[in-house]
């Protein structure tokens, strides 16, 4: 079955730095990849997600890089403000029905003023 | 449009106990998936339902189980409750099997004594 790892587990910046969050995946049939965005006593929450037929997407400050080659996909925040300041999970699946999301272990986002 | 609610919030059982879990998707979702989140494991896919039946199933033991009613609905039960299921249950909807993009509600803090 499909494995996700993510790196780091904790990452502190200042703020208006950058942020990298790094994930690889081992399944070659994974084609969907969304980062998720978890803050203190909420669940979840969907921040920008890619398919396995497109090499990058931006929604702002916020882009993911995904490299079908080497399984791995990234995170990119720029210009990072306090409130960027939670816990990030990527996840990958398949289009195939029945099939589940599974999602990395989870970088803990400090964004320092 | 509504996100994804859940109830109760917050559950305090003891063990041997059971619990049911109620989560309401987003209007026009079909599909519900329950995850457990806890600060060892990670977010664990727990199961999936679309059209009241279940679709996916991850691997937690016969104690835990759900259904789906027609409106989309979705309830879990934990039966026999052990100290080791204390974690955050999180619910998901999306519009149908073939969209990925998932989307969370708050979860429900259960807490076993």
């Amino acid at each position: 079955g499909e494995n996700v790892e993510q790196h780091p587990s904790t990452l502190s910046v200042q703020e208006g730095d950058s942020a990298v969050i790094k994930c690889t995946y081992s399944d070659s049939a994974s084609n969907y990849f969304p980062w998720y965005k978890q803050e203190l006593g909420k669940g979840p929450q969907l921040i920008i997600d890619i398919r396995s037929n497109v090499g990058e997407k931006k929604d702002q400050r916020i882009a993911v890089t995904l490299n079908k080659t080497a399984k791995h996909f990234s995170l990119h925040i720029t210009e990072t403000q306090p409130e960027d300041s939670a816990v990030y999970f990527c996840a990958a699946t398949n289009d195939n029905y029945g099939q589940n999301f599974v999602f990395g272990p989870g970088t803990r986002l400090s964004v320092l003023p | 449009k509504a996100g994804v609610t859940q109830t109760p919030r917050y559950l305090i059982k003891t063990r041997g106990q059971q619990v049911t879990l109620s989560c309401s998707p987003i209007s026009g979702h079909r599909s519900v998936s329950w995850y457990q989140q806890t600060p060892g494991q990670g977010l664990q896919f727990l199961f999936e339902y679309f059209s009241e039946t279940q679709r996916n199933k991850g691997n937690f033991p016969g104690r835990f189980s759900g259904r789906q009613f027609s409106n989309s609905r979705s309830e879990m039960n934990v039966s026999t409750l052990e100290l080791g299921d204390s974690a955050l249950y999180l619910c998901a909807s999306r519009r149908l099997l073939s969209v990925n993009e998932q989307f969370f509600g708050p979860g429900t803090r259960l807490t076993v004594l």
